[in-house]
């Protein structure tokens, strides 16, 4: 099945940019979702199919995918955005077709 | 608006069995997918089991971690999906929430606030 892999955490300092990558093999022919998740909390989707937001997710997140390698993209940094991402996406060529990261843990110094 | 409930989480002891609920409001169950995804504590994302939309022929598919021992399914008339699980053990224990997603293409946008099984004796 097809395995998905994130760094286990990414630090930033306040106002910087945070990128959050997600390999997987020829992830760029896939639509790739990420999503928020804060301590306590139920995830939230952020960013789906590769690089759209939902309603009410600011202009500061952003997505891309190429090749091998899926980022998520969290510019001006905030306190706020401090929380576990996680990246996923549909595979249809077999019996799992849901498949997650195992999660970035965003740290903002 | 759409609403995500889950309920049926609690302490069960290891060979026992639980059904989870997640009730659904502002959509229909049936005409979309349907997840249930699980964290155990201090760990990440683990999916579960996915349901299909009507319209994509309600298949059903588990982790190999739970097929055999978990059942997915809906009852449209109460727009409700379950998740019955048998034969559990200490690994199954984690917060359970279910999810659903309009199409695979928008992924999962509605989460429900998830609910608690813990197996131990």
């Amino acid at each position: 099945s097809y395995v998905l892999t994130q760094p286990p955490s990414v630090s930033v300092a306040p106002g910087q940019t945070a990128r959050i990558t997600c390999g997987g093999n020829n992830i760029g022919s896939e639509g790739v979702h990420w999503y928020q998740q804060k301590p306590g909390q139920a995830p939230v989707l952020v960013v789906y199919d590769d690089s759209d937001r939902p309603s009410g997710i600011p202009e500061r997140f952003s997505g891309s995918n190429s090749g091998n390698t899926a980022t998520l993209t969290i510019s001006w940094v905030e306190a706020g955005d401090e929380a576990d991402y996680y990246c996923q996406l549909w595979d249809s060529s077999g019996d799992h077709p849901v498949v997650f990261g195992g999660g970035t843990t965003l740290t903002v110094l | 608006e759409v609403q995500l409930v889950e309920s049926g989480g609690g302490l069960v002891q290891p060979g026992g069995s639980l059904r989870l609920s997640c009730a659904a409001s502002g959509f229909t169950v049936s005409g979309d997918y349907m997840t249930w995804v699980r964290q155990a504590p201090g760990k990440g994302l683990e999916w579960v089991s996915v349901i299909y939309s009507d319209g994509s022929g309600g298949r059903t598919y588990y982790a190999d971690s739970v097929k055999g021992r978990f059942t997915i399914s809906r009852d449209n008339s109460k727009n409700t999906l379950y998740l019955q699980m048998n034969d559990v053990r200490t690994e199954d224990t984690a917060v359970y929430y279910c999810a659903r997603a309009r199409y695979s293409v928008t992924g999962f946008d509605y989460w429900g606030q998830g609910t608690l099984v813990t197996v131990s004796s």
